[in-house]
């Protein structure tokens, strides 16, 4: 089973930020958190991944509180073809299998 | 770089028939995973290789599926017999380090 919570579902104006969070209070000291995105009908896409340090590029900013049981995955300037379903997934850095959770079903609307 | 190329994109078979699914990874990754995606149970691992090895088929839901990855650029996810409650789409997804790339899927209908 997954280990993060997840809203079911979030609303966001085109233009505006979408701020998704995630719980993951059980995350362990060599676990990182990692962000999907699934559009309709489409396979699953990396979008970031952190371990406890702030990261950014060019989809997605990722927000890690520093106790590390909480993160944020904000898209700066939401569009319509941001609408999907947005994984939050704790995985082992290098490899280690994903386990996705129900996810947060993010909807842009105009 | 194609991405990900799984074939067919979709199969409609009837019960008790097999069915085979294709895979073709990312040139030079070395991990390949199939899963399986369904209303009911979300997006789930079925299998996973390393370097054309099976590492972790605990997700294999029962004996009528197989996975072969005969070379570091094919693999095959085999049911055989089919039955309804396969229906679902599979994914198969390469990795060469930190992420996953998912191929576009296999939307596969048991009659």
């Amino acid at each position: 089973d997954a280990k993060t919570t997840q809203p079911t579902s979030m609303d966001c104006a085109e233009g505006r930020a979408a701020n998704l969070p995630c719980n993951h209070s059980t995350i362990s000291g060599n676990e990182y958190v990692y962000w999907y995105r699934q559009i309709h009908s489409q396979g699953p896409q990396y979008i970031i991944h952190g371990l406890k340090n702030n990261e950014t590029n060019e989809m997605a900013s990722l927000i890690i509180t520093e106790d590390r049981k909480s993160s944020t995955l904000i898209l700066p300037h939401a569009t319509l073809r941001d609408t999907a379903v947005y994984y939050c997934i704790e995985a082992n850095s290098g490899y280690s299998t994903l386990t996705f959770g129900k996810g947060t079903m993010l909807l842009v609307s105009p | 770089d194609a991405g990900v190329i799984q074939s067919p994109r979709h199969e409609v078979t009837e019960m008790g028939q097999e069915v085979t699914l294709r895979c073709k990874p990312i040139s030079g990754h070395n991990s390949l995973f199939w899963y399986r995606q369904t209303m009911m149970r979300g997006l789930e691992l079925l299998i996973y290789f390393n370097n054309n090895v099976p590492i972790d088929d605990s997700g294999m839901p029962e004996d009528r599926f197989s996975a072969k990855m005969p070379n570091a650029s094919f693999s095959t996810l085999k049911i055989q017999p089919s039955e309804p409650r396969d229906s679902a789409v599979y994914f198969c997804a390469s990795s060469l380090s930190w992420w996953e790339f998912f191929g576009p899927g296999t939307r596969l209908t048991v009659l």
